[in-house]
């Protein structure tokens, strides 16, 4: 039992550039999320899902796109990386939506 | 819209001391209230959570306390260990409507030995 996987963990991406943030859960979660989290600060939601082919927007999803077409399978589109991008990424996913999540062990993105 | 505040947002007592983190929640439908441990580098981790049908909780040399008429929740550290440092987020979560999970800005508590 994996919990929630997250790849890469790192990566540099130049301005303009486009890359997908992998995640996928072995737990049977139907509830899956993505956050990002800049520098001392707290959690911002990206986008959610409430399960495979349910997508819907959090509270910063400028400049991203997500699929779930399985339960296991999360992916983040970054589209056109801005500077304003770099942070680090947390997936997460839950059992139901007032249940813990349990978190990926994050990738660092830094746009330059 | 709904939010959760959270205080301090940073707390440093010494080694062996207790701690309390309180969070204010807006939305009175909330009815699960997780806190999270978020260690330097590390990701948040699910340390204890309660529901509304229920007023404390413990674990060990934590515990959780919820008074749904102030709509308040606390988190309380007893005996705290350097290993205790880390942020601290509160979250808020409603069975009803549309998905609204709401976390706190984040406490900083730093034990000091």
């Amino acid at each position: 039992n994996a919990g929630v996987t997250q790849t890469p963990k790192f990566r540099i991406l130049k301005i303009g550039q486009s890359m997908t943030l992998q995640c996928a859960q072995d737990m049977n979660h139907n509830y899956m999320y993505w956050y990002r989290q800049d520098p001392g600060m707290g959690l911002k939601l990206i986008y959610y899902s409430v399960g495979a082919g349910i997508t819907d927007k959090g509270e910063v999803p400028n400049g991203y796109n997500v699929s779930r077409s399985t339960t296991e399978d999360f992916p983040l589109r970054l589209e056109l990386a801005a500077p304003s991008q770099t942070s680090v990424y947390f997936c997460a996913s839950s059992y139901s939506k007032v249940d813990g999540y349990t978190f990926g062990s994050g990738t660092r993105l830094t746009v330059v | 819209g709904e939010n959760v505040e959270q205080h301090p947002s940073t707390l440093s007592v010494q080694e062996g001391d207790s701690a309390v983190i309180k969070c204010t929640y807006s939305d009175s439908a909330s009815n699960y209230f997780p806190w999270y441990k978020q260690e330097l580098g590390k990701r948040p981790q699910l340390i204890i959570d309660i529901r509304s049908n229920v007023g404390e909780k413990k674990d060990q040399r934590i515990a959780v306390t919820l008074n749904k008429t102030a709509k308040h929740f606390s988190l309380h550290i007893t005996e705290t260990q350097p290993e205790d440092s880390a942020v601290y987020f509160c979250a808020a979560s409603s069975t009803s409507g549309t998905y609204k999970y709401i976390f706190g800005t984040g406490t900083r508590l730093k034990v000091l030995a």
